[in-house]
């Protein structure tokens, strides 16, 4: 059974562009979580999806949003980069909101 | 407000020891609870997860045990080895619902040959 697949794994962007990551959960998996880790913050939850809807939404500027398609993948945008954005983003998946999490390997984004 | 907390933040120890991480957290109306590892720059793996229902879960060398009345949960690693070397994250749910995983800080373990 294959795992939550994230794309890339390493993206490297300049200040002001767009960005586009996308997760693919384990099959069957209807709810999707994305999340932000810094060193310094440790993870920040960022959103969680539902059967296509936003079921939650953390304390991230409009800079930040995602959504989910009719087969359970998930994408997040960022717009306007900023150096702060640097991170590794983390996508999780679950049969329904509540249930045992499963994390994709992440995506490393670096902003120069 | 929901906070863990995960104590020591850093531990070393000599393989072969069992050792025991800890988690507390301030939430008494928890949900679900689970234990995840995470390698340098990987994702975090699933280790354990113990049902709102139950008290303790086992998976090979590890023990995991909550206890809400008191706000802690622990994750027991007998007979440790340098693979296990990672950082051990604790995260849960609330019971409120329709609230995303809280999670700890982590505890990064070092095993040394």
């Amino acid at each position: 059974k294959a795992g939550v697949t994230q794309t890339p794994r390493y993206l490297i962007k300049t200040r002001g562009q767009q960005v586009t990551l996308s997760c693919s959960p384990i099959s069957g998996h209807r709810s999707v979580s994305w999340y932000q880790q810094t060193p310094g913050q440790g993870l920040q939850f960022l959103f969680e999806y539902f059967s296509e809807t936003q079921r939650n939404k953390g304390n991230f500027p409009g800079r930040f949003s995602g959504r989910q398609f009719s087969n359970s993948r998930s994408e997040m945008n960022v717009s306007t980069l900023e150096l702060g954005d640097s991170a590794l983003y983390l996508c999780a998946s679950s049969t329904d909101p509540d249930t045992e999490a499963f994390f994709g390997q992440g995506t490393r984004l670096t902003v120069v | 407000k929901q906070e863990v907390t995960q104590i020591p933040a850093a531990l070393s120890v000599p393989e072969g020891e069992n050792l025991v991480l800890n988690c507390s957290f301030t939430d008494s109306a928890i949900y679900n609870l689970q234990w995840f590892r995470q390698d340098p720059g990987k994702g975090l793996t699933s280790l354990l997860l113990i049902q709102s229902s139950q008290r303790e879960q086992t998976s090979g060398r590890l023990n995991a045990s909550l206890d809400k009345s008191s706000g802690r949960s622990t994750l027991y690693i007998a007979a440790s080895q340098p693979g296990d070397s990672a950082t051990y994250l604790c995260a849960y749910y609330p019971h409120s619902g329709n609230t995303p995983l809280v999670f700890g800080k982590g505890t990064r373990l070092s095993v040394i040959a």
